[in-house]
């Protein structure tokens, strides 16, 4: 069973149309909560960190918020160079870390 | 890429042969760590740091080895490569265990 799922898997929009993406975990013993964002043939970039419900951090388009059980990802009127694969990880118990699979990310001029 | 090199960025090798991947860093980081990336699956911890000679296991660690006798180099070896280890691998460090963690711009492994 995925301790990290993230939906949708892919997800298409146009240019300005706001979006969120969600991921969803079952752990327990959340220590953190952490988004990322990939382009083809590189490696994760790290956008935020949320540590407790309620959280919310923002960076130009992008506004994570943390409940306790989810965390979503707003996209507010994205522009083609936010299209990527965006990746959720939860850190929990004893020192363990998990990765969803991503939502990949096409904003279409 | 936050003082993070890895070598070789690609690598095509055969059956059989040992292979090694090496990370450096430049930003005196204790946690190193070493995933692999695949479709249809998020990143998997192959096996971690936590210091000079310290390492431990992740949750897809046969088949791979990890040395580290310095800080600022991690380095992740195939004993005998198969087909299976076909795969993107990153590293990636932290200065605190399993909070967010930067990483490195990914080896592209084949195994023919």
């Amino acid at each position: 069973e995925d301790q990290v799922t993230q939906s949708p898997e892919a997800l298409r929009l146009q240019e300005g149309e706001s979006s969120s993406l969600n991921c969803s975990y079952t752990v327990s013993g959340l220590r953190g909560l952490f988004w990322y964002r990939q382009d083809p043939g590189k490696g994760p970039e790290f956008l935020f960190t949320l540590y407790s419900a309620g959280e919310e951090k923002e960076k130009e388009r992008l506004k994570a918020t943390l409940t306790k059980k989810e965390s979503f990802l707003h996209i507010t009127a994205p522009k083609p160079e936010d299209s990527a694969t965006y990746l959720c990880a939860v850190s929990y118990g004893n020192n363990r870390l998990a990765f969803g699979k991503g939502n990949q990310v096409v904003v279409i001029p | 890429d936050a003082g993070i090199t890895q070598s070789p960025r690609h690598k095509v090798t055969e059956t059989g042969t040992p292979v090694t991947l090496r990370c450096h860093q430049t930003e005196n980081h204790r946690y190193m760590y070493w995933y692999r990336q695949d479709p249809g699956h998020g990143l998997r911890l192959i096996h971690y740091s936590y210091g000079v000679k310290d390492t431990d296991k992740g949750e897809v660690s046969d088949g791979y080895s990890v040395s580290r006798s310095k800080t600022e180099d991690f380095l992740l070896t195939l004993e005998s490569a198969t087909s299976s280890q076909t795969s993107v691998y990153f590293c990636a460090i932290s200065e605190v265990d399993r909070s967010f963690q930067y990483f490195g711009a990914g080896t592209r492994l084949s195994v023919l």
